[in-house]
């Protein structure tokens, strides 16, 4: 069974342009979240999809947004990038919505 | 914020020793889980222990709950270098719908040949 596939892995972007990182979760999985990872900060919560709808939401400003897809792939998009926003962007997903998340290797954002 | 919150923040020990961490949290749980993450890479589920459950083993891994104290600790026995990683707690609230896993800051273990 194919794991939680990120795309890209690494992206370089210019401050005020935006970005849409993909997320495709394992097969059956129905539930994805997206997580923003910085050294000073550690894993911060983003979002998380259900069937489609999101679910929870995390304390990121309104130029953070996502969907999922009815074959449960997601995608986040950020636009206007801040310098700020360098990080590693993680995707999981889980059968449940409590149970164990299978993380992708994430993608690499760096902004210039 | 932070529900979880991993104590030490790092930890330096020589290989076959005995790793300890552990994970405080605030509200009451239906689960809490450890990862393991590579430098830069993604992260590896290792456990989950439910609330009802006090004990979990998993190969050289150890978990430990203590719902009265709102605290776990993970075990690492006989540690390797390939043990060098850092270490996430993650709970999942039992109130109301809230489902998602809220994480701590972690703790760097470095094993050392």
């Amino acid at each position: 069974k194919a794991g939680v596939t990120q795309t890209p892995r690494y992206l370089i972007k210019t401050r005020g342009q935006q970005v849409t990182l993909s997320c495709s979760p394992i097969s059956g999985h129905r539930s994805v979240s997206w997580y923003q990872q910085t050294p000073g900060q550690g894993l911060q919560f983003l979002f998380e999809y259900f069937s489609e709808t999101q679910r929870n939401k995390g304390n990121f400003p309104g130029r953070f947004s996502g969907r999922q897809f009815s074959n449960s792939r997601s995608e986040m998009n950020v636009s206007t990038l801040e310098l700020g926003d360098s990080a590693l962007y993680l995707c999981a997903s889980s059968l449940h919505r409590d149970g164990e998340a299978f993380f992708g290797q994430g993608t690499r954002l760096t902004v210039v | 914020s932070q529900q979880g919150e991993e104590d030490p923040q790092a930890l330096s020990i020589q290989e076959g020793e005995n790793a300890t961490m552990n994970c405080s949290y605030k509200t009451s749980i239906n689960n809490l889980q450890w990862y393991r993450q590579n430098s830069g890479r993604g992260l590896v589920h290792l456990i989950l222990i439910r609330s009802n459950e006090r004990e979990k083993h998993s190969g050289r891994l150890r978990v430990t709950l203590d719902t009265s104290k709102k605290s776990s600790s993970l075990l690492i026995t006989a540690s390797r270098a390939a043990d060098t990683a850092s270490y996430f707690c993650a709970t999942v609230s039992n109130a109301g719908n809230n489902r998602k896993l809220i994480w701590g800051l972690g703790t760097s273990l470095a094993v050392n040949p």
